[in-house]
């Protein structure tokens, strides 16, 4: 199983501009996330999905948008880039929650806003 | 709201001895689960270890044990023999709730001296 996989794993964007990250699932998993690492600090949620149709703001999902019209993929859209918004962004999904199964990671996206 | 909290920022550790690293979390959930995520700089999230909220037994793998204390909210990581690819960012995790996302400690940085 390939798991969980984000593209794509670096870009750069101008100030302004807009890009979807693109993840997708092969484990027929529920429950879809989005994080965000900025350095030094731990993963924060922005949105999350708990089945195909169904998504909600997690703690900081102010400049993003999301869409889940399908189990296996959660895009993570960016309409106007902004450079607070360097970072690096962590896809996850999980079968059920609260759980001892652990979440699936992506590999991460590190996206500069120069 | 849950909180997570990491008070070591950075670690060092000689290599083949035993560090611990510190985790403490805040929560009025009375079911929910614990990780402990390493963090390598190729940047991938793997599971290291996780332990059951309702378990009174420590949770061990190998060379990684944890020491969980419920009554006082800390979930510490103890990691024996430690080996050079030991050395990474160590993310404490807590999971619980409707929502199923993973609150995050700041994280510790983990060196390995050989």
């Amino acid at each position: 199983n390939a798991g969980v996989t984000q593209t794509p794993k670096f870009r750069i964007l101008k100030i302004g501009q807009s890009m979807t990250l693109q993840c997708t699932q092969d484990m027929n998993h529920n429950y879809m996330y989005w994080y965000r690492q900025d350095p030094g600090m731990g993963l924060k949620l922005i949105y999350y999905s708990v089945g195909a149709g169904i998504t909600d703001k997690g703690e900081v999902p102010n400049g993003y948008n999301v869409s889940r019209s399908t189990t296996e993929d959660f895009p993570l859209r960016l309409e106007l880039a902004a450079p607070s918004q360097t970072s690096v962004y962590f896809c996850a999904s999980s079968y059920n929650t609260p759980s001892n199964q652990p979440q699936h990671f992506g590999d991460g996206t590190r996206l500069s806003i120069l | 709201a849950q909180t997570v909290t990491q008070s070591q920022p950075e670690m060092s550790v000689q290599e083949a001895e035993t560090v611990t690293l510190s985790c403490t979390y805040d929560t009025s959930e009375s079911d929910y689960y614990l990780f402990w995520y390493k963090q390598p700089p190729s940047r991938q999230m793997i599971l290291v270890i996780r332990q059951e909220a309702y378990k009174q037994q420590n949770a061990t793998e190998n060379r990684f044990s944890v020491n969980f204390q419920k009554a006082a909210k800390s979930f510490s990581l103890k990691i024996s023999d430690s080996q050079l690819g030991d050395a990474a960012m160590y993310f404490c995790a807590w999971n619980g709730g409707s929502q199923g996302n993973l609150i995050f400690g700041k994280g510790t940085k983990l060196s390995v001296k050989p």
